[in-house]
């Protein structure tokens, strides 16, 4: 299996300006999770997929930001009219959830995360 | 809800000789997983290792080992024969193993670990 990769590393942009980022999970993982990291903290999380769905969401996100998951797969997370607090780690995770036989399948792994500056 | 209290800010080891990191959490919860993430300072989150709470048996994964004391809600980490490429900052996690809940993962506000030569 190749990881959870998350693009684009790192993004600086100005404040005001919309910033938009990818997770592509594991190979047939059917949980994706967003999760925000500031520094010297834990990661919080964002929102969560079961598949195509959007089922939860963290009353950290604000109505500027917006998560999509297309058919399953890849998932894009986007910031509206950022502000400097929305600087942080922003990691995916994904795991292979309820499926019979797989005794572990409530483990998330991690991407690299994206880096967001905001200026 | 449930909250989980890391009370080691940083932690330093001789290499080879073994350390153990501190982790408390609270829920009313009977079924769930707790689980250590390494983070090395390229900043990828990695599975340490898990832990499941129907289990009564510590879990060890090599040179990593668990003390899980439900009773006194206690999960800590114990790092045999460290090594340098065990310097990071290590976070406990706590996941409800409830049907239909979100699973989130809960963390701590991690133990930054440095390993002496």
């Amino acid at each position: 299996d190749t990881g959870v990769s998350q693009n684009p590393r790192h993004k600086i942009t100005k404040r005001g300006q919309n910033v938009t980022f990818r997770c592509d999970p594991i190979s047939e993982h059917n949980r994706l999770y967003w999760y925000r990291q500031t520094l010297g903290q834990g990661p919080e999380f964002l929102t969560y997929f079961q598949n195509e769905a959007q089922l939860e969401k963290s009353r950290l996100l604000s109505d500027r930001f917006s998560a999509e998951r297309p058919k399953g797969s890849f998932s894009t997370l986007e910031i509206q009219r950022t502000e400097q607090g929305d600087s942080a780690m922003y990691l995916c995770a994904s795991s292979l959830e309820y499926v019979a036989g797989d005794t572990y399948g409530y483990t998330q792994y991690f991407g690299p995360g994206t880096r967001l500056t905001v200026l | 809800a449930q909250t989980v209290t890391q009370s080691q800010p940083e932690m330093s080891v001789q290499e080879a000789e073994t350390v153990t990191l501190s982790c408390t959490y609270d829920t009313s919860e009977s079924d769930y997983y707790l689980f250590w993430y390494k983070q090395p300072p390229s900043r990828q989150m990695i599975l340490v290792i898990r832990q499941e709470a129907y289990k009564q048996q510590n879990a060890t994964e090599n040179r990593f080992s668990v003390n899980f004391q439900k009773a006194a809600k206690s999960f800590s980490l114990k790092i045999s024969d460290s090594q340098l490429g065990d310097a990071a900052m290590y976070f406990c996690a706590y996941r409800s193993a409830k049907g239909g809940a979100t699973n989130k993962l809960i963390f701590g506000t991690g133990t930054l670990l440095a390993v002496q030569p």
